[in-house]
């Protein structure tokens, strides 16, 4: 596709439940990230990925969450355990290495 | 700690009537500092990009500038569709390619 393509646009989950968020990234772009924002504030580092392997996972706030890239394309968000505080928009983004980063529209995820 | 600061919080112009937005930051070396525009519900859509103190990125009615210690986004006469949240971000020059950003100025310019 033409840009960074994220489903769903919006999860509402129970507490205590699992979820996945997906992310296509811009074809051919090795790096891709994830990001989460909660209202009123810039985004917030969760983890990179170059190719398939995690380069940097030190923004993930505990081993609740966890993302996986098996073929270095599409991504994939895991939050196990879900608590009211997950809720937030959960950006994904995608780059040729060192260069910008191309945002998609996001997932919206309420727990409930 | 890689920090950024942007002010004000939000700022309410009138169409036509010019201003600046402030993003003070520290980095431990700096490989770039982005600028973002975002509207309600959308993610973050790329604007400028600046390396080095002294540099200057235009694009139509924005004007990017860049010093040692802060960035600023002029607005020239502003339409009321330049309305969106701007979002500063910095990247650092050792390690990983990850973007620490700002609060977000939340601009709107009203007709």
């Amino acid at each position: 596709g033409a840009g960074v393509s994220q489903t769903p646009s919006n999860k509402v989950t129970e507490k205590g439940k699992y979820v996945e968020l997906r992310c296509d990234p811009i074809s051919g772009h090795t790096a891709l990230y994830w990001y989460r924002q909660s209202l009123g504030q810039g985004p917030e580092f969760l983890i990179y990925f170059q190719g398939t392997g995690a380069a940097d996972d030190s923004g993930l706030p505990n081993d609740r969450f966890f993302a996986v890239r098996p073929e270095g394309s599409v991504s994939t968000l895991k939050i196990q355990r879900t608590e009211r505080g997950d809720s937030a928009v959960y950006l994904c983004a995608s780059s040729l290495t060192g260069s910008q980063a191309f945002f998609g529209q996001g997932t919206r995820l309420t727990v409930v | 700690e890689d920090q950024v600061t942007q002010s004000p919080e939000a700022l309410r112009l009138q169409e036509g009537e010019s201003s600046s937005l402030n993003c003070s930051y520290t980095v431990s070396g700096l490989r770039g500092l982005f600028w973002y525009r975002q509207d309600p519900g959308k993610g973050p859509e790329f604007l400028f990009t600046l390396y080095s103190a002294g540099e200057e990125k235009e694009k139509e009615r924005l004007k990017a500038t860049l010093t040692k210690k802060e960035s600023f986004l002029h607005i020239t006469a502003p339409k009321p569709e330049d309305s969106a949240t701007y979002l500063c971000a910095v990247q650092p020059a050792e390690g990983y390619s990850t973007l620490t950003f700002g609060k977000g100025t939340m601009l709107l310019v009203s007709p």
